[in-house]
């Protein structure tokens, strides 16, 4: 298995939305809804933003949601805030109890 | 509050064995819900899965690794174990503990404990 592919970098102003994308295979992304977002600030352990592809943990803020189609995940960030800064990463399950991570994205808020 | 804390040296010679250890406290380790995984980040890299524990035993690791890798569990302590092999500078990263959901995502994490590959 292969880890699944991010954008390297995205960026938007505050106020703006951004969507990070993750893509997967039919092995992976498109075969379960088991897709979780995870945001790490520089020297910290990664959080749990999203789990099973769209669920909010207690306390992550409603801004925050993600979606799935076909082969492709995706994280959308709204009303972006100076806070969100920080690296995104996907994960998905891939069957056989094998999870996958992608590669991660740096979110810069202008 | 589930708490997770690594332990082991932060430094390793290539060729040896990286050995560590998580403890977690303010839940039980033995609870048959949850699985208990190491996840591993090179120095400005990303994330990489490298296996998780059922409190049974029971152990599931990443392919790339698998030769490799020994997960163990040790409930009376409330603690679970990695050992990696035959280790080379490539495994230099941040090493850290989760609990793993039955459903694929790592809801609690340790704070991550840094191991370095030189001689």
């Amino acid at each position: 298995q292969s880890a699944l592919t991010q954008p390297a970098s995205v960026s938007g102003s505050p106020g703006q939305s951004i969507t990070i994308s993750c893509t997967g295979t039919s092995s992976d992304v498109g075969s379960y809804n088991l897709v979780s977002w995870y945001q790490q600030h520089p020297g910290k352990a990664p959080k749990l933003m999203i789990y099973e592809g769209s669920k909010r943990p207690s306390g992550v803020s409603n801004r925050f949601s993600g979606s799935k189609s076909g082969n492709t995940a995706s994280l959308t960030i709204s009303g972006l805030q100076a806070e969100d800064e920080a690296d995104y990463y996907c994960c998905s399950y891939a069957g056989g109890s094998i999870v996958l991570f992608g590669g991660g994205t740096k979110l810069t808020v202008l | 509050q589930l708490q997770l804390q690594e332990s082991g040296p932060g430094l390793v010679k290539p060729s040896e064995t990286l050995s560590l250890t998580c403890t977690v406290s303010g839940g039980s380790i033995s609870s048959g819900t949850y699985y208990w995984g190491w996840i591993r980040q090179p120095p400005g890299k990303g994330l990489e899965w490298i296996g998780n524990i059922y409190y049974s035993g029971g152990t599931y690791y990443n392919p790339s690794l698998k030769s490799r890798v020994t997960i163990s569990v040790d409930t009376s302590r409330s603690q679970f174990s990695l050992k990696l092999n035959s280790v080379t500078a490539a495994d230099t990263a941040v090493y850290y503990c989760a609990r793993r959901q039955p459903l694929a995502y790592f809801d609690y994490w340790g704070q991550g404990t840094l191991v370095t590959v030189s001689s």
